[in-house]
């Protein structure tokens, strides 16, 4: 079955500076979807950036951006100039390829963004 | 487009009472999940529907747990005969199948609180 880890519960990050958060999963497929999701408190889940990973280039959205190491199993996403509004949950997710027959979702537990003034 | 609209946003019940959630994926999404979340986890999957067919459901979820959707648009979730443990948000998200990005569009959740 496929898991995905988030090992950091807990992240700070002066406002302005870098960080990046740390997903993991195990998987057997070769095709599939990564995705980072963004909860800010009290507010629905929102999409940040996803990749493919039959696509060796990483993904960026604006300061968003992503290492993916398809061997590794590693999907870290790194947010550049922090501002304060990226204080939130960050959600690592999971999805198989089409061709699997399931479109099922799989989360990680979630690593907790402070952004510090 | 209003987005994924859940109701109600906040359910308490007693324990043993059945409690009903309602949601509203987004017109032209034909992909509806129901997820579960409870404090400090991800959220867990639970089922999900193409269309009107339901076509995944946790092996996880206890059998008091039902969904719907009977017309291809709008869902539900039963929970029979609850229980403290099903405390938690209840969360739905539905998507696109055709021009899919992968994205999942989630709602606010449903807040359940069993005394």
């Amino acid at each position: 079955a496929q898991t995905v880890t988030q090992s950091q519960p807990e992240m700070s990050v002066q406002e302005a500076e870098t960080v990046t958060l740390s997903c993991t999963y195990d998987t057997s497929e070769s095709d599939y979807y990564l995705f980072w999701y963004k909860q800010p408190p009290s507010r629905q889940m929102i999409l940040v950036i996803r990749q493919e990973a039959y696509k060796q280039q990483n993904a960026t959205e604006n300061r968003f951006s992503v290492n993916f190491q398809k061997a590794a199993k590693s999907f870290s996403l790194k947010i550049s100039d922090s501002q304060l509004g990226d204080a939130a949950m960050y959600f690592c997710a999971y999805r198989r390829d089409a061709t699997s027959g399931t479109y099922k979702y799989i989360f990680g537990t979630g690593t907790r963004l402070k952004v510090l003034a | 487009d209003t987005g994924v609209s859940q109701d109600p946003r906040h359910k308490i019940t007693k324990r043993g009472q059945n409690v009903t959630f309602r949601c509203d994926p987004i017109s032209e999404h034909n992909r509806l999940y129901w997820y579960r979340q409870t404090l400090g986890q991800g959220p867990e999957f639970l089922t999900y529907f193409q269309n009107e067919a339901q076509l995944e459901k946790s092996r996880l979820l206890s059998d008091r747990f039902s969904a719907e959707r009977p017309k291809g648009s709008f869902s539900t979730l039963e929970i029979q005969r609850t229980e403290q443990g099903d405390s938690a948000m209840y969360l739905c998200a539905s998507s696109l199948v055709f021009g899919n990005t992968g994205e999942l569009f989630f709602g606010e959740g449903s807040r359940l609180t069993v005394l």
